[in-house]
């Protein structure tokens, strides 16, 4: 079974509806990532949480929220989707024991089409 | 402000050639790591590197970390279409989250 997992894998929505993207890990790491994609480019940071009480806003964080229900679950939340919220969505996992080295895990993926 | 410059942003090469991709930045990072995403995955760890000046090879890939830990650079040697993939590199401070360059996309022709 996978480490990290995403829930769910493809959806298509309309324009003002909310949705959640779901991720649960079995690594017990400490700390998870949201991750935007659009095609042929590179990682945009949408939020990160270094443990179950911490959130963090990263680069492109307006239009979504987060909510870590659990050390192993980090979900991500669409209020109202508008069609340039259409991406690849990644939920990655990391263990601060690590050191400085901080190696991080990604998810499958969601992609995301917004009508 | 992107604080991890990659270049090139795209390559295409025949098979059996050689390339390097370079990743730059005007900071100090206490490691860097590579990553290499296929299409339809998420992207998968390929190597760190933690010392100023340090060499890695995987395989055909040779990964190596400037003196200054400012920079890093990744050749691959006789490219064959499984190398073909978009590749991330990742600078590391301590117990801060990783800075992602915006990637090299990759594509290794027949």
């Amino acid at each position: 079974d996978a480490d990290v997992t995403q829930t769910p894998r493809n959806r298509i929505t309309k324009t003002g509806k909310r949705i959640m993207l779901e991720c649960s890990q079995t690594k017990g790491h400490d700390r998870m990532y949201w991750y935007r994609q659009d095609p042929g480019l590179g990682l945009q940071l949408i939020y990160y949480s270094f443990d179950v009480k911490d959130i963090n806003k990263g680069e492109i964080s307006d239009g979504y929220s987060v909510s870590r229900q659990a050390q192993a679950k980090f979900s991500l939340s669409l209020e109202s989707a508008i069609p340039n919220q259409t991406a690849l969505y990644f939920c990655a996992t990391s263990d601060s024991s690590s050191g400085h080295t901080d190696t991080q895990y990604f998810g499958p993926g969601t992609r995301l089409t917004v009508l | 402000t992107q604080l991890l410059e990659q270049s090139p942003q795209f390559l295409s090469i025949q098979e059996g050639e050689n390339l390097t991709v370079y990743c730059n930045s005007s900071s100090v990072f206490s490691s860097l790591q590579w990553y290499r995403q296929e299409p339809g995955e998420g992207p998968v760890l390929l190597v760190t590197v933690v010392t100023g000046g340090e060499v890695k090879k995987l395989k055909r890939l040779t990964f190596q970390f400037g003196d200054a830990r400012k920079d890093s650079s990744l050749h691959i040697t006789a490219a064959q279409p499984g190398d073909t993939g978009l590749y991330l590199c990742a600078g590391g401070r301590g117990a801060q989250k990783l800075v992602f360059g915006q990637g090299t996309r990759l594509t290794i022709n027949p």
